[in-house]
């Protein structure tokens, strides 16, 4: 089974402070995505990692960067977090493009960090 | 400007019955779709795809049928179990559009199943 481990499932931070959100998947897959979830706005991509020491923005990476030191682990982070923060934060992964095998594709998630910036 | 819509925020179905959750999409481009069922607190699990050359594909009690001229794709859900309720996420990749395995993700469709 794949498992996407999310290092904290709850996170209360103040304004201002600078905070990190840990992503760990065992199945030693190539990409791995960070999405945020508000009600509403359905899952919307903050920031990707194809490989190692990679990162590309997603659709709304302003006031977030990334770290991807190993393949197993990507990291969040809020440099400096504002209340409009406040949200679930979702990490996920998967194999990579496989365009010859289409499940390759399909994007295993964490359980999600519940993070309020107060 | 939404490239997957998810039109109904929510269903109410009854037990037994079945659910049949809607999607559309805009970008010609997609060949690969997602259905991701999420339930409070938890992370999104994914529950079945489809390939654009396909317009069907089963899985139990899960079908997700589309229709690539109308730009549309369901998932019927039957019997509909109490257990069902969750959130239901459409999600669409062009993969060989050179998309690398991004997916695009709707907003999601409420699910609530009454015993």
């Amino acid at each position: 089974d794949v498992k996407v481990t999310q290092s904290s499932r709850y996170l209360v931070k103040r304004t201002g402070e600078k905070v990190f959100l840990e992503c760990v998947q065992d199945m030693d897959h190539e990409n791995m995505f960070w999405y945020r979830q508000d009600p509403g706005l359905g899952l919307r991509l903050i920031y990707f990692s194809y490989d190692v020491k990679m990162k590309e923005k997603g659709d709304i990476p302003e006031g977030y960067s990334v770290s991807r030191e190993k393949k197993e682990r990507f990291s969040l982070i809020l440099e400096s977090a504002s209340t409009n923060q406040t949200s679930m934060y979702l990490c996920a992964s998967s194999f990579g493009t496989g365009l010859g095998h289409l499940a390759k594709n399909i994007q295993y998630f964490g359980a999600g960090t519940r993070l309020s910036v107060l | 400007d939404q490239q997957v819509k998810q039109n109904s925020p929510s269903l109410s179905v009854q037990e037994g019955r079945i659910s049949i959750l809607n999607c559309d999409y805009t970008n010609s481009m997609f060949d690969y779709f997602l259905w991701y069922k999420k339930y409070p607190a938890e992370g999104p699990t994914f529950l079945i795809s489809i390939s654009s050359i396909k317009d069907k594909n089963e899985d139990g009690r899960f079908t997700v049928f589309l229709n690539k001229s109308a730009k549309h794709l369901s998932l019927h859900i039957v019997p509909s179990q109490p257990g069902d309720s969750a959130v239901y996420f459409c999600a669409a990749s062009a993969l060989y559009g050179g998309s690398q395995g991004n997916l695009i993700f709707g907003k999601g469709t409420k699910l609530s199943v009454k015993p």
